[in-house]
C-alpha cells in the first residue's frame, strides 16, 4: 500500500520568499507523484508530476518539485512567492503495478499562506 | 473544452435520505474517479469506473454506489445519508493509460443535517 505525508498543515512566507512544502512517500513498488493545488471552493489542478526520467520536475506557476527516492521525498519548491498562491497544496502517489489510471492517494495537505 | 463538470455545485440533505452526484469528463476521457474531502482533509478515493463498470474501490461501504453511462459520464449515489458523509466531493476523469494526468471538477458540497 501507498502512503503520502506532507509535514507542516499550514505554511507562512512573505510574498518574494522561497517557498518549500514538504512531502514524503511511501510505496511498494516505483510511485508516480504528483502535486496538486486547491483555491478555495476549487477542484484540484495538477501542478507538476514525476513518473519517470528527470527527477526535476518543473510545473506551472513556477513550481518545481525534485523526486529523491533515497529520501523517499518529492519537496515542492517556488524561488519567490506571490500573493496569488496563496492556496492549499496536496501530494498524491499512485503506482505503476496496474496497467491503468490508478487511483490517486492523497497527503492531508498543507495550507501555504502568503504575507507582504 | 468544457473540462469536467459536476452538479448539483451545493446540496443540502437530512440525515437518512438518499443523494445522487452527476459528473460529466473532460472530452476524450473514458475513465472517472470518484473521491470524498471532508472539511480539513485530503481527498479519499472511492471508486474508479471504466467502460461502464466499477474497476477499483476505496475504503468506502457499500452504501456508496454508482453508475458510468455510455457517454462516459457518470453518477455517484450514496444511501442512508449520514452526518458524516457531509463532504465535498470531487469528480476526476482521465484516459485509461498508465498514470495519467487526472482532471478534476470543481466538486459537490455536500451537506447532510
Amino acid at each position: 500500500a501507498q502512503s503520502v505525508t506532507q509535514l507542516g498543515s499550514h505554511v507562512s512566507v512573505s510574498e518574494g520568499a522561497l517557498v518549500l512544502l514538504r512531502c514524503n512517500y511511501s510505496s511498494s513498488v516505483p510511485p508516480y507523484l504528483f502535486w496538486y493545488v486547491q483555491y478555495p471552493n476549487q477542484g484540484l489542478q495538477l501542478l507538476l508530476k514525476y513518473t519517470t526520467g528527470a527527477t526535476l520536475v518543473k510545473g506551472i506557476n513556477g513550481f518545481e518539485a525534485e523526486f529523491k527516492k533515497s529520501e523517499t521525498s518529492f519537496h515542492l519548491t517556488k524561488p519567490s512567492a506571490h500573493m496569488s498562491d496563496a492556496a492549499e497544496y496536496f501530494c498524491a502517489v499512485s503506482t505503476t503495478n496496474t496497467g491503468t489510471a490508478s487511483k490517486l492517494t492523497f497527503g492531508t495537505g498543507t495550507r501555504l499562506q502568503v504575507t507582504l | 473544452d468544457a473540462g469536467v463538470t459536476q452538479s448539483p455545485t451545493h446540496l443540502i440533505k437530512t440525515r437518512g435520505q438518499q443523494v445522487t452526484l452527476r459528473c460529466s469528463p473532460k472530452s476524450g476521457h473514458d475513465t472517472v474517479s470518484w473521491y470524498q474531502q471532508a472539511l480539513g482533509q485530503g481527498p479519499q478515493f472511492i471508486f474508479q469506473y471504466y467502460e461502464e463498470e466499477e474497476r477499483q474501490r476505496g475504503n468506502f461501504p457499500d452504501r456508496f454506489s454508482g453508475h458510468q453511462f455510455p457517454n462516459y459520464s457518470s453518477e455517484l449515489n450514496v444511501n442512508a445519508l449520514l452526518l458524516g458523509d457531509s463532504a465535498l466531493y470531487l469528480c476526476a476523469s482521465s484516459w485509461d493509460r498508465v498514470n495519467t494526468e487526472a482532471f478534476f471538477g470543481q466538486g459537490t458540497r455536500l451537506t447532510v443535517v
